[in-house]
């Protein structure tokens, strides 16, 4: 079965810091691939997204890093604020499923103050 | 607001019993979604539906059923078939299927207890 796997599960970052989660695929079978972030008692929101053709995406302080050959992506967070705590996701759109979401099993970061 | 609207945000249920999983969007999105969110897992996509009247069953769509007989409305029904019932469920909503049109927005989920 196609997979996500992400990492940390966890994460401790102090404010100001960088936090930085990753996440790897296993098929090639992925043409977008999006960041969700959900705070305890909601459901995920779309947070920043990137397609394969593309290095790097820069939304404020959230950016994204795609490395295709290596079939890795990473979320990095600049100057972390404890606004960000919350858990994070990774997913990826199958082409071959309708682009369906293949989720990452999230990352859970604090900021502390 | 348009948003996503899902009931009840707390259940509470009885081996061997059926319940219904409400979930309203006003967005005017074609496509819905139900996932299943556990502890330590990502989000699991029970069923989704790209047009009124069809839905595709995701990768755990065993012991459930939906359907959609409005655009606005895609309830998910937990039958008792279902062995492990008991998780917080999300309903979504997106204007497509591909790239930035879809773009999922979420409910604030409903977590189903199984006594």
């Amino acid at each position: 079965q196609q997979q996500v796997k992400q990492s940390p599960q966890s994460l401790i970052v102090q404010k100001g810091g960088i936090s930085i989660i990753n996440c790897a695929y296993e098929n090639t079978a992925f043409d977008y691939f999006p960041w969700y972030q959900q705070f305890p008692g909601k459901g995920p929101a779309l947070l920043i997204a990137i397609r394969p053709d593309v290095s790097e995406k820069k939304e404020g302080r959230f950016t994204i890093s795609f490395n295709k050959s290596a079939k890795q992506f990473s979320l990095h967070i600049m100057d972390s604020q404890p606004g960000d705590s919350a858990t994070y996701f990774c997913a990826a759109s199958r082409t071959d499923s309708n682009y369906q979401l293949i989720w990452g099993a999230g990352t859970k970061l604090i900021i502390k103050p | 607001d348009g948003g996503i609207t899902q009931s009840p945000k707390y259940l509470f249920r009885k081996e061997g019993q059926n319940v219904t999983l409400s979930c309203e969007q006003n967005l005017n999105h074609d496509a819905m979604y139900w996932y299943r969110q556990d502890p330590g897992q990502g989000l699991r996509l029970i069923y989704y539906s790209q047009i009124v009247n069809d839905f595709q069953k995701g990768d755990i769509a065993e012991g459930y059923s939906v359907s959609r007989e409005k655009k606005e409305s895609f309830p998910l029904t937990v039958t008792s078939a279902q062995k492990n019932p008991t998780a917080f469920y999300l309903c979504a909503s997106s204007i497509g299927t591909r790239g930035r049109s879809g773009e999922l927005f979420f409910g604030e989920g409903s977590r189903l207890t199984v006594l």
